[in-house]
């Protein structure tokens, strides 16, 4: 069974600066898909990025980027200029196509604090 | 479109008691899901339906029921609630594509007493 793994319980940064966001997952699969959610205060759950395994350019929207190591296993979330609205949990999930469901395996989240 | 609408926002429940969450969907959506997400900790899969009639059980489908009778609809059964039921429950919704993005609801928040 996949796993994902969010290291940092808790992390804080400056507004306007830069923070990143750690994720490891354990797969055997070749074929996959990555995801970062942003569930803020008011408990929605928001698409932030997401990642094709199969693609080796790291995807990028707006402020955000990531950072995908599929040799490590690694798929981390870079905020630039980071924004007050930013504030959040982040969610790390894992999506295989195998098996039908197609579900998402979470990771427990980091809670990201913007301070001004 | 709504997107995913979810139905109650909140509810209170004695031990024992049965409830069903509703959740729709507009967007024609052929899968959808039910998470629950404990404090502090990421959401976990319950049951899914990759269409109308096809239900399946997640990770923790254990005191929980479903039905798929129509594409827009997924409503989720609790039967003789229990104190461990207490959560935040989500219904997501996506297309067919894989990399398609899975479309949450606002949830609904249960406590059982």
């Amino acid at each position: 069974a996949q796993t994902v793994t969010q290291s940092q319980p808790e992390m804080s940064v400056q507004e306007a600066e830069t923070v990143t966001l750690s994720c490891t997952y354990d797969t055997s699969e070749n074929n996959y898909y990555l995801f970062w959610y942003k569930q803020p205060p008011s408990r929605q759950m928001i698409l932030v990025i997401r990642q094709e395994a199969y693609k080796q350019q790291n995807a990028t929207e707006n402020r955000f980027s990531v950072n995908f190591q599929k040799a490590a296993k690694s798929f981390s979330l870079k905020i630039s200029d980071s924004q007050l609205g930013d504030t959040a949990m982040y969610f790390c999930a894992f999506m295989s196509p195998q098996g039908g469901s197609e579900k998402l395996v979470f990771g427990k989240g980091t809670k990201l604090t913007v301070n001004p | 479109n709504a997107g995913v609408t979810q139905t109650p926002k909140f509810r209170i429940l004695k031990i024992g008691q049965s409830m069903t969450l509703q959740c729709a969907q507009d967007m024609n959506h052929n899968y959808m899901y039910w998470y629950r997400q404990d404090p502090g900790m990421g959401l976990k899969l319950i049951y899914y339906s990759v269409g109308a009639g096809i239900t399946d059980k997640g990770e923790v489908p254990n005191g929980y029921n479903v039905s798929r009778s129509t594409t827009e609809d997924f409503p989720l059964r609790l039967e003789l609630a229990a104190p461990s039921q207490t959560s935040v429950y989500f219904c997501a919704s996506r297309g067919l594509a894989p990399n398609n993005e899975q479309f949450f609801g606002p949830g609904t928040r249960l406590t059982v007493l």
